[in-house]
């Protein structure tokens, strides 16, 4: 069965970087993508961007460019998210999703979630 | 960026009733390119429909999209118990956006 379980909940300093992991199974992962959407508490859903795990293509929001970078590692079949210069509104549940192999679309899968704390 | 708005914020029902939610797109949504997950406290989002209308896999029938070009619609034509939820929609049309959310609670 397909799953997708990511690394557990940080509490980062403002200034700091903050790398998540969300490692798939169950489906061959450079056959898609994947899109990480992070959530603020009690707020919405926000998606960050996307990755192709087939050739490392990525497409970020421009509210994240700089900040962020999106990487895979094909050979443990793991996806990272890594977000620098932490502020407090960082503060959110980060998720991972399959997407698409070529571009964004929408997520079939989801990991559980990572909650990263931005907190002096 | 395409802004999706959700109507109502809540929307307050009882078990076994009908549900409509909204959600209404600033500029038309290519393809209708727009996907519906339900959330649940404490949970990741769970996809129910995409392409406008298509079911995902494992979805009910009680569950179905309508719409197009800049007006779509999730229905849940009784309501369980434990579709008491959050509901958001997405477009994938241009670029990636998400609705703000309805929150259907029990009346």
């Amino acid at each position: 069965q397909v799953q997708l379980v990511q690394s557990g909940a940080e509490v980062k300093k403002p200034g700091a970087s903050v790398k998540v992991s969300c490692k798939a199974s169950g489906y061959s992962f450079t056959n898609y993508g994947i899109s990480w959407v992070r959530q603020a508490p009690g707020q919405g859903l926000e998606w960050m961007g996307w990755i192709s795990a087939y050739n490392g293509n990525t497409n970020y929001v421009q509210k994240f460019q700089g900040r962020v970078t999106m990487t895979t590692d094909t050979s443990t079949s793991t996806a990272y998210l890594e977000l620098r210069s932490l502020r407090s509104d960082d503060t959110a549940v980060y998720y991972c999703g399959r997407d698409r192999v070529t571009s964004w679309y929408y997520f079939d899968f989801w990991g559980q979630g990572t909650l990263v704390t931005v907190s002096s | 960026e395409i802004v999706l708005t959700q109507s109502p914020g809540t929307l307050s029902l009882s078990p076994g009733e009908r549900a409509t939610l909204s959600c209404r797109a600033s500029q038309s949504v290519s393809n209708n390119y727009l996907a519906w997950y339900q959330q649940k406290p404490g949970q990741a989002p769970r996809l129910l429909i995409y392409g406008a209308s298509i079911r995902a896999t494992g979805i009910p029938d009680g569950f179905s999209g309508s719409g197009s070009g800049t007006d779509f619609t999730l229905t849940i034509s009784r309501l369980e118990p434990e579709d008491f939820a959050v509901y958001y929609c997405q477009q994938y049309g241009s670029s990636l956006t998400f609705g703000g959310g309805t929150k259907v609670e029990i009346k």
